[in-house]
């Protein structure tokens, strides 16, 4: 069975300097991993993904996230972090072994601050 | 403009009469799910449908229906709604019959409330 942690709930950073969501997946085959944005009462955006090519992805915003298969783990990182980063990040798995399913995260709610 | 669309946007209704809330996606995408997201949960995938006529349970079926009749719409039926289906709903669309690979495109959301 595939799953997902995240292992901060809330994350609160002052504007410049950087980002560092972190997530864990447990997945019984080779993954695909997401990360998904949702800003407040909107629904949720793509950042980026893997899906077994590079190791290192680059989303938009400049966001990226680092596969690491030893350590089981697809963090989010940004260099500096901009007041409209300000949201709500899910890390998401996929495997085809899950019948196609999508396990999503709790989520980590970024605060950025002045 | 490509974008999946969800109605109501609001609602809230009493519990054991019956409701659907429609989702449909102008994106000619074969793969469609829905979602419910609850504080601390995330999102769960309720069921997703991989082509038409094609419908499968995800994480947490129980108490909804869907159907796909037609690739653009996927709605969700909720016979008998409880309170514990207070919930805000999202409906997704991807490309392709998997959602592995694929983005996801969202819909704005469906805030349910079960009086």
């Amino acid at each position: 069975a595939q799953s997902v942690t995240q292992l901060d709930s809330h994350v609160s950073v002052s504007e410049g300097t950087p980002v560092l969501l972190r997530c864990n997946y447990s997945s019984s085959y080779s993954p695909s991993l997401f990360w998904y944005v949702q800003h407040p009462n909107k629904g949720l955006q793509l950042l980026l993904k893997y899906t077994s090519a590079a190791t290192l992805v680059k989303g938009i915003n400049g966001f990226e996230a680092e596969f690491k298969k030893s350590e089981t783990s697809f963090h989010l990182t940004k260099p500096s972090a901009h007041m409209s980063d300000a949201a709500e990040y899910f890390c998401v798995v996929s495997d085809y072994n899950a019948g196609n399913m999508l396990t999503f995260g709790g989520g980590t709610r970024l605060m950025v601050k002045p | 403009e490509a974008q999946v669309t969800q109605n109501p946007r609001y609602l809230i209704t009493v519990t054991g009469k019956k409701l659907t809330v429609t989702c449909s996606q102008n994106m000619n995408h074969e793969y469609m799910s829905w979602y419910r997201q609850d504080p601390g949960l995330g999102l769960r995938q309720i069921y997703y449908s991989m082509n038409v006529e094609v419908t499968d349970k995800g994480d947490v079926p129980e108490g909804y229906k869907v159907s796909r009749k037609e690739k653009r719409n996927f709605p969700l039926i909720l016979e008998s709604p409880s309170p514990n289906q207070t919930s805000l709903y999202f409906c997704a669309s991807s490309e392709g019959q998997g959602a592995g690979y694929n983005e996801q495109f969202f819909g704005p959301g469906t805030r349910l409330t079960v009086l």
